[in-house]
């Protein structure tokens, strides 16, 4: 298995504030790396794929960057709609999920 | 529109089995892979097993390995998962998820769609 970790575990923030998220693998993973967005009892929704490319109708804000084993998730200006949790998960191989990122309202 | 609806949820007693059903609609179910990922209550995700749009290629998460069986029936686009031997650490809300990429080859697991998820509760 390929270890996934995250920072922070939670963030406080207010809306308009630029929010950056940090990912990291165990091992190099390429740009095999993908972004998600879970809201309370809903399911996941996928935010960015292969590390920086925007899943169809997911806004501009956020954007995804890295390779080998630091990624980062960016949203540019934190909207009330966007706090949730978000997890990383890469593709290298079978599938790891990080243990998620919660973003609450300051 | 993707549809993924899953089924077959419920309380089972430990060492027990249940089977996963997840309806699909609105693509071609055969030209994906499709995966379930599970959710502990209150935890992160873990993905469980992935099967290949034909269904030859099988692949499962060590927690799982020889207890639960990925299969699907492309006749009619539903995936299933069936577990056995069931646990209570398997106590979780199972989706299934479609893979983003037709035929993905060495590029695969970008989960573009997701059911709404089935509970299973392993308890005596």
């Amino acid at each position: 298995d390929i270890q996934m970790t995250q920072s922070p575990s939670s963030l406080s923030a207010s809306v308009g504030d630029r929010v950056t998220i940090t990912c990291r693998a165990s091992q190099s993973i390429s740009s095999y790396l993908n972004w998600y967005q879970q809201k309370p009892g809903k399911a996941p929704k996928l935010l960015i794929y292969a590390a920086s490319s925007l899943q169809s109708g997911v806004p501009s804000r956020f954007s995804g960057s890295g390779s080998g084993t630091d990624f980062t998730l960016t949203i540019s200006s934190l909207q009330p709609e966007d706090f949730a949790t978000y997890y990383c998960q890469q593709s290298y191989s079978t599938p790891d999920f990080g243990p998620g990122t919660k973003v609450d309202i300051k | 529109e993707v549809q993924l609806l899953e089924s077959g949820g419920g309380l089972v007693q430990p060492g027990g089995s249940l089977r996963l059903s997840c309806a699909a609609s609105g693509f071609t179910f055969s030209s994906y892979a499709m995966s379930w990922v599970r959710q502990a209550p209150g935890k992160g995700l873990e993905w469980v097993s992935a099967i290949s749009g034909s269904g030859g290629s099988t692949y499962y998460a060590d927690s799982v390995k020889g207890r639960f069986t990925i299969s699907r029936d492309n006749s009619k686009n539903t995936l299933y998962l069936q577990m056995n031997s069931l646990r209570a650490e398997d106590t979780a809300v199972y989706y299934c998820a479609k893979d983003r990429k037709t035929y993905c080859g060495g590029d695969c697991y970008q989960f573009d769609y997701w059911g709404q998820g089935t509970l299973v509760t392993v308890s005596s």
